[in-house]
């Protein structure tokens, strides 16, 4: 258990829908990423939180939204949901502001199914 | 940007053997860190190993370790002695800053 909690764990949804994809990070840890794992993109980092500050984004679609609060769960909020955006959606946590020398947790991931 | 490849989608190996994935990254950095993680059919991302570029001995954690070679920009992990459990999906990961960039990764089957 990395101590990185993911809810759901699956959600199945119909096309044009939104979602919110929730993160509670290991206990201290003030980073939340978020990736997104598909079969024809792999593993894609889209966006970085520390301490509830936005600190990089990454191949992230205007659809989709993220933001940390206070007590520093994440939530992830993909909208006008297509049959592409069916993935493995992963959250890690770290201590620090980077992540380059510090171990990253993942949680287990949320299976987004689109219909 | 920065890239990195796995240039083999699937390796097999037999139980007790060694078996050597490759991976190969394209950067302009000087300072970085790369990665090997490990994805059982569990999905959970586990780390194996890393790799501080600046090192240059390799790292070792048990029965893993890697072949650093910084002028040719390959990480290659070596697994003895490989156990059933060791069955998953291996990628490699480079991080300069803010953000892990993966590899297409390589399933890994060990055969009994």
């Amino acid at each position: 258990d990395s101590g990185v909690t993911q809810t759901p764990k699956h959600l199945i949804t119909a096309t044009g829908q939104r979602v919110t994809l929730r993160c509670s990070p290991r206990s201290g840890d003030l980073s939340v990423y978020w990736y997104q794992q598909s079969l024809d993109q792999g593993l894609q980092f889209l966006i970085h939180y520390y301490n509830g500050e936005e600190r990089a984004k990454g191949n992230i679609l205007e659809r989709f939204s993220a933001q940390q609060f206070p007590d520093l769960h994440s939530e992830l909020n993909l909208s006008s949901l297509e049959l592409g955006d069916s993935a493995l959606y992963f959250c890690a946590s770290s201590f620090g502001p980077g992540q380059m020398n510090t171990e990253a947790f993942f949680g287990q991931g949320t299976r987004l199914t689109v219909v | 940007a920065q890239t990195v490849t796995q240039s083999q989608p699937e390796m097999s190996v037999q139980e007790a053997e060694t078996v050597t994935l490759s991976c190969t990254y394209d950067t302009s950095e000087s300072d970085y860190y790369l990665f090997w993680y490990k994805q059982p059919p569990s999905r959970q991302m586990i780390l194996v190993i890393r790799q501080e570029a600046y090192k240059q001995q390799n790292a070792t954690e048990n029965r893993f370790s890697v072949n650093f070679q910084k002028a040719a920009k390959s990480f290659s992990l070596k697994i003895s002695d490989s156990q059933l459990g060791d069955a998953a999906m291996y990628f490699c990961a480079y991080n300069a800053g803010n953000m892990l960039t993966f590899g297409g990764g390589t399933r890994l089957m060990v055969k009994p």
